[in-house]
C-alpha cells in the first residue's frame, strides 16, 4: 500500500520559471518530510525537509510546503535550472515507526532552455 | 569523507540463482538501510540495520535477507532469484538520528538483472 503518492511522474518547465512538484500522504503519524533528488547512475541525494510543526521551509531555490489537514506537500523550485533536471522523490517519515522511510514514486522533472 | 559505496555495480543473473550485494556507509555512520527501487514504484524500504540488528523491515519475502557487520558494513541476499526481482537496488547509511532527521546518505546503486 503506497502511503506516499506522487501522481504526476512527469514534469516540463522552462529554464527560468517555476518548477511545483506535488506529494499526497495517506499515514497522518507521518512528522517528518523530506524531498530527494535523484540523478541517473547515481544515488538519491537530500535536498530539502520539513517538520510536521512546520508548513513552510525554504533552503535558496528550493521551498517545501506542508498542508498537514490536507495530508499534502509541495516543492517549489525557483528559478528552475537546467541542472535541475532529475528525477525528484518525497518521503516521509514517522517517530513512531523510528523514522523508517516510505517514498513515492517520483516526479521526472525537465528544465527546458 | 568519503561517501556510501555499493559493490558491485552491475550484475547480471539468472532465475533461481542467488545473489548478495555489499554496502560501505560512510564512517562514523551506524545505520544502513535497503532499498529497492523499480520503475514506476519509486523506492521501496528492505530493512535497516543498526549495530548488527535488524530494526526495521519492509513488506518483502523471506528470500530477501540482510546482515550488518561490527564495521558497520552491510550485505542484503537474495535467493532463488525472480524476475522480478531485477531492480536498483540502493543502500544508504545515517547517524541513528538527527534532531529527529533521518537524512540518509545513498549509495549509488546495484543494478541487477535477472534474466
Amino acid at each position: 500500500d503506497q502511503q506516499v503518492k506522487q501522481n504526476s511522474p512527469s514534469l516540463s518547465v522552462q529554464e527560468g520559471r517555476i518548477s511545483i512538484l506535488n506529494c499526497d500522504y495517506t499515514n497522518s503519524m507521518f512528522d517528518y518530510f523530506l524531498w530527494y533528488k535523484k540523478y541517473p547512475a547515481e544515488g538519491p541525494t537530500f535536498l530539502i525537509s520539513i517538520s510536521s510543526i512546520k508548513d513552510k521551509n525554504e533552503d535558496g531555490r528550493f521551498t517545501v510546503f506542508l498542508n498537514k489537514s490536507a495530508k499534502h506537500l509541495s516543492l517549489h523550485i525557483v528559478p528552475s535550472q537546467p541542472g535541475d533536471s532529475a528525477v525528484y522523490f518525497c518521503a516521509a517519515s514517522a517517530r513512531a515507526n523510528d523514522y523508517k522511510l516510505s517514498f513515492g514514486a517520483g516526479t521526472t522533472v525537465t528544465v527546458r532552455a | 569523507k568519503a561517501g556510501v559505496t555499493q559493490t558491485p555495480r552491475y550484475l547480471i543473473k539468472t532465475r533461481g540463482q542467488q545473489v548478495t550485494l555489499s554496502c560501505s556507509p560512510i564512517s562514523g555512520h551506524r545505520s544502513v538501510s535497503w532499498y529497492q527501487q523499480t520503475p514506476g514504484q519509486g523506492l521501496q524500504f528492505l530493512f535497516e540495520y543498526f549495530s548488527e540488528t535488524q530494526r526495521n523491515k519492509g513488506n518483502f519475502p523471506g528470500r530477501f535477507s540482510g546482515r550488518q557487520f561490527s564495521n558497520s558494513r552491510s550485505e542484503m541476499n537474495v535467493s532463488t532469484l525472480e524476475l522480478g526481482d531485477s531492480a536498483l537496488y540502493l543502500c544508504a547509511s545515517s547517524l541513528p538520528q538527527l534532531a529527529g532527521v533521518n537524512e540518509q546518505f545513498f549509495g549509488p546503486g546495484t543494478r541487477l538483472t535477472v534474466l
